[in-house]
């Protein structure tokens, strides 16, 4: 069973706060996504990789980085937290390079004040 | 501008009864359709898939059916069942892995 896990379910920040939110999965995936949720906007990709010390900037990166030191690990980091960013945010994971199904985490919810 | 449109935020449908749910895309290179679904407090998981080749795609319960000339994607869930009531969306991809997703249809099944 593939297993995504993220480090934290609830998070409260201030604003100007550099934020990490750590996403780990088990099943030696190639690829790992960032995305967030918000009403009415569906999901959508912040950022991805491909493979280890690789990055790709989706649809919304500004305001973000990410990080993959480890081919299981995959950072999301908030440079300087803003109200704007508060979110769920959701890590997935796919076996590159055929397969198109995504498996995801449980989802980190933050909210900045 | 939104490529993947879910136009119906919320539905309601009696338990036994069919749930449609609908997807509409701009983009016609998009390739290969899938639906997901999530419970609240967790991450979405797949539901179904279907290639732009076909037409109809079927997994037990489940039906997945694309008209590719009308760039519209729906779901068909029969007998829905109360386990049913969850979020749905659709997502697309084209050429690469990436996915683009639907703003989501928030499906509620009324025993």
């Amino acid at each position: 069973d593939v297993k995504v896990t993220q480090s934290s379910r609830y998070l409260v920040k201030r604003t100007g706060e550099k934020v990490f939110l750590e996403c780990v999965q088990d099943m030696d995936h190639e690829n790992m996504f960032w995305y967030r949720q918000d009403p009415g906007l569906g999901l959508r990709l912040i950022y991805f990789s491909y493979d280890v010390k690789m990055k790709e900037k989706g649809d919304i990166p500004e305001g973000y980085s990410v990080s993959r030191e480890k081919k299981e690990r995959f950072s999301l980091i908030l440079e300087s937290a803003s109200t704007n960013q508060t979110s769920m945010y959701l890590c997935a994971s796919s076996l590159a390079p055929d397969s198109y199904e995504q498996y995801f985490g449980p989802g980190t919810r933050l909210t900045v004040t | 501008d939104q490529q993947v449109k879910q136009n119906s935020p919320s539905l309601s449908v009696q338990e036994g009864r069919i749930s449609i749910l609908n997807c509409d895309y701009t983009n016609s290179m998009f390739d290969y359709f899938l639906w997901y679904k999530k419970y609240p407090a967790e991450g979405p998981t797949f539901l179904i898939s279907i290639s732009s080749i076909k037409d109809k795609n079927e997994d037990g319960r489940f039906t997945v059916f694309l008209n590719k000339s009308a760039k519209h994607l729906s779901l068909h869930i029969v007998p829905s069942q109360p386990g049913d009531s969850a979020v749905y969306f659709c997502a697309l991809v084209f050429g690469n892995e990436k996915l683009t997703f639907g703003t989501g249809t928030r499906l509620t099944i009324i025993p």
